[in-house]
């Protein structure tokens, strides 16, 4: 069965501490992974797609790493709005479901 | 502007009384898709469509109906609501299924049911 996995469930830093947020998967053939951001209230906000292992993508302070069992979620000198929380998925080759892991809290403390 | 929208945003009912949320997007998108988001256990996909109709079950269909007589909406149905469909609902579109496609999510449909 595919499954997600993210870690930590909360994270606090202070504003410029650098951190990583760790989504694992297992999945029947990963055909995409996925990073949005959700503000409360709001639907998710797309972020990244990665495809295969050793793929990076970055935006502003964000950067996602993939690995075949790990995805992280860089995030370099965060800023009080970067709070939010960030949600992994993964698609695999089995059907064309979309499965989501639990989020990550991320505060930023000014 | 490209837009998901479903309506209404927020809904009281009570058990057994059957209900639907609308959604619609405007950009053409061939994938569509229900999700229900709880505290503890996330986003979980309800029902997906690939094309006018062509549906398919996601992890959590039971006690959930679905139709796509047009690729632009794609309504959610709860013909008996229970206690336990309580949650948020979000519904999502993007241009196919394959995954370099970004999904586009509406504004969330928060459900009670007494």
């Amino acid at each position: 069965e595919d499954q997600v996995t993210q870690s930590p469930e909360a994270l606090r830093l202070q504003e410029g501490e650098s951190s990583s947020l760790n989504c694992s998967y297992t999945v029947s053939g990963l055909r995409g992974l996925f990073w949005y951001r959700q503000d409360p209230g709001k639907g998710p906000e797309f972020l990244f797609t990665l495809y295969s292992a050793g793929e990076e993508k970055e935006k502003e302070r964000l950067k996602a790493t993939l690995t075949k069992k790990e995805s992280f979620l860089h995030i370099t000198a965060p800023k009080p709005e970067d709070s939010a929380t960030y949600l992994c998925a993964v698609q695999g080759n089995r059907d064309d479901k979309i499965i989501f892991g639990k989020g990550t809290r991320l505060h930023i403390l000014p | 502007e490209a837009q998901v929208t479903q309506n209404p945003r927020y809904l009281i009912t009570v058990t057994g009384k059957k209900l639907t949320v609308t959604c619609s997007q405007n950009m053409n998108h061939e994938y569509m898709s229900w999700y229900r988001q709880d505290p503890g256990l996330g986003l979980r996909q309800i029902y997906y469509s690939m094309n006018v109709e062509v549906t398919d079950k996601g992890d959590v269909p039971e006690g959930y109906k679905v139709s796509r007589k047009e690729k632009r909406n794609f309504p959610l149905i709860l013909e008996s609501p229970s206690p336990n469909q309580t949650s948020l609902y979000f519904c999502a579109s993007s241009f196919n299924h394959r995954p370099g496609n970004i999904q586009y999510f509406g504004a969330g449909t928060r459900l009670s049911v007494l």
